[in-house]
């Protein structure tokens, strides 16, 4: 298995604009999770999806952020208006059976 | 809330300087607790899982053990390639998530 796959690696983009981080969790893990990593806070959880359906989404931070699952093989994390604020890694994770998650490699995210 | 702590933030070691890492946590019924090793622009990489006070479990030159208030990483007589920051996250009875801390960040110079 290649492992939970994210993508873009990389992606500046200018305050205002739309920016969507792509997830692909490893074949078989029925729980997805989105987590955001900052010097300042560490790793923080923003959204879970069990079997595709959103289950706890207090963690994203405010409207302007929104993620959707809408197959078992593939989720979005969406940021309309970006701001520099939202500058992070963004990390895709999804979980086996025995409750270990595997970490996609992120995507830097750079608002200028 | 749950909470996780490691100290120390940054921690330097020669070559085949044994030490030790800190994670302290409160949780309302600790489900699992949990060793990431990070490497720079890669993603968290599992190393263990802690189910009980008490309970050990070793891999190479790491070792984690678990009390009902913390959890230790020893790292015996580390190698450069041990470099790396190590997390550390909590999963509560209630929960479903990991609460991770913030990460000791660990080079060990040749």
């Amino acid at each position: 298995d290649a492992g939970v796959i994210q993508s873009p690696r990389h992606e500046v983009t200018e305050m205002g604009q739309e920016v969507t981080l792509r997830c692909k969790p490893i074949s078989g893990h029925n729980s997805l999770f989105w987590y955001r990593q900052t010097m300042m806070r560490g790793l923080e959880l923003l959204i879970y999806f069990n079997n595709n359906v959103p289950i706890d989404d207090s963690g994203m931070p405010e409207d302007r952020f929104s993620a959707k699952m809408p197959n078992a093989s593939f989720s979005t994390l969406k940021i309309q208006p970006s701001e520099p604020r939202d500058s992070a890694v963004y990390f895709c994770a999804s979980r086996s059976e025995s409750g270990r998650l595997f970490f996609g490699s992120g995507t830097q995210l750079s608002v200028l | 809330e749950d909470q996780v702590t490691q100290s120390p933030e940054a921690l330097r070691l020669q070559e085949g300087e044994s030490s030790s890492l800190n994670c302290s946590y409160t949780v309302s019924g600790l489900r699992g607790l949990f060793w990431y090793r990070q490497d720079p622009g890669k993603g968290p990489e599992f190393l263990f899982t802690l189910y009980s006070a008490g309970e050990e479990k070793e891999k190479e030159r790491l070792k984690a053990t678990l009390t009902k208030k913390e959890s230790f990483l020893h790292i015996t007589a580390p190698k450069p390639e041990d470099s790396a920051t190590y997390l550390c996250a909590v999963q509560a009875n209630s929960g479903y998530a990991l609460n991770f801390g913030k990460g000791t960040s660990l080079l060990v110079t040749p």
